[in-house]
């Protein structure tokens, strides 16, 4: 089963910031949190991925609160292009450590 | 530099038939993983390669095998169709450094339909 908590949808403004939450309060100390997305009928599509630390890359960016419990991906302009199912994913990064998809987020951009 | 590739992109099966996917890894990446994802739900872990061996399994029964090739690339192979088989099936591929998994690329997946 899916370690983390997602909400089933949300809706965002073309322009606005999107935030997404995710619970995962049974995290291990050396699980990473991962987050894709996957537009309809493609193959998930990698985002971001951090630890501890808050992180940030030319699509998003990941905050992490402190005691690691849940984390916030933050689509800083959202385009209808983004319109998409969120994904967050606990991970141990070891060998053979595969990947545990939940239902995840379907996020709508609004025009 | 591609990206994962896979084929064919879509397929029709009848039930009792065997089929086979292919999945082309991201350069240099060793690592391959099957994934199949039902309509309306997350992607299921099926089996990942690494160095032409299955090192982990999920929760398929042996009807579901694959192999992988010295060139990193990958077959995922079905026997006995069923119904139930009808899916998006994705390949992911990763990294093994030093035994750390990068982050896994995912190609566009092969649509099988079993009739």
């Amino acid at each position: 089963d899916a370690k983390t908590t997602q909400p089933p949808s949300m809706d965002c403004a073309e322009g606005r910031a999107a935030n997404l939450p995710c619970n995962h309060s049974t995290i291990s100390g050396n699980e990473y949190v991962y987050w894709y997305r996957q537009i309809h009928s493609q193959g998930p599509q990698y985002i971001i991925h951090g630890l501890k630390n808050n992180e940030t890359n030319e699509m998003a960016s990941l905050i992490i609160t402190e005691d690691r419990k849940s984390s916030t991906l933050i689509l800083p302009h959202a385009t209808l292009r983004d319109t998409a199912v969120y994904y967050c994913i606990v991970r141990v990064d070891n060998y053979g450590q595969n990947f545990v998809f939940g239902p995840g987020t379907r996020l709508s951009v609004l025009p | 530099d591609a990206g994962v590739t896979q084929s064919p992109t879509h397929l029709i099966k009848t039930r009792g038939q065997q089929v086979t996917l292919r999945c082309s890894p991201k350069s240099g990446h060793d690592t391959v993983s099957w994934y199949q994802q039902a309509l309306g739900q997350g992607p299921q872990f099926i089996f990942q390669y690494y160095e032409e061996e299955e090192r982990q399994r999920g929760n398929f029964p042996d009807r579901f095998s694959g192999h992988q090739y010295p060139n990193y690339s990958s077959e995922l192979n079905v026997n006995a169709l069923l119904l139930g088989d009808s899916a998006l099936y994705l390949c992911a591929s990763s990294s093994l450094e030093g035994l750390m998994n990068t982050e896994a690329f995912f190609g566009q997946g092969t649509r099988l339909t079993v009739v």
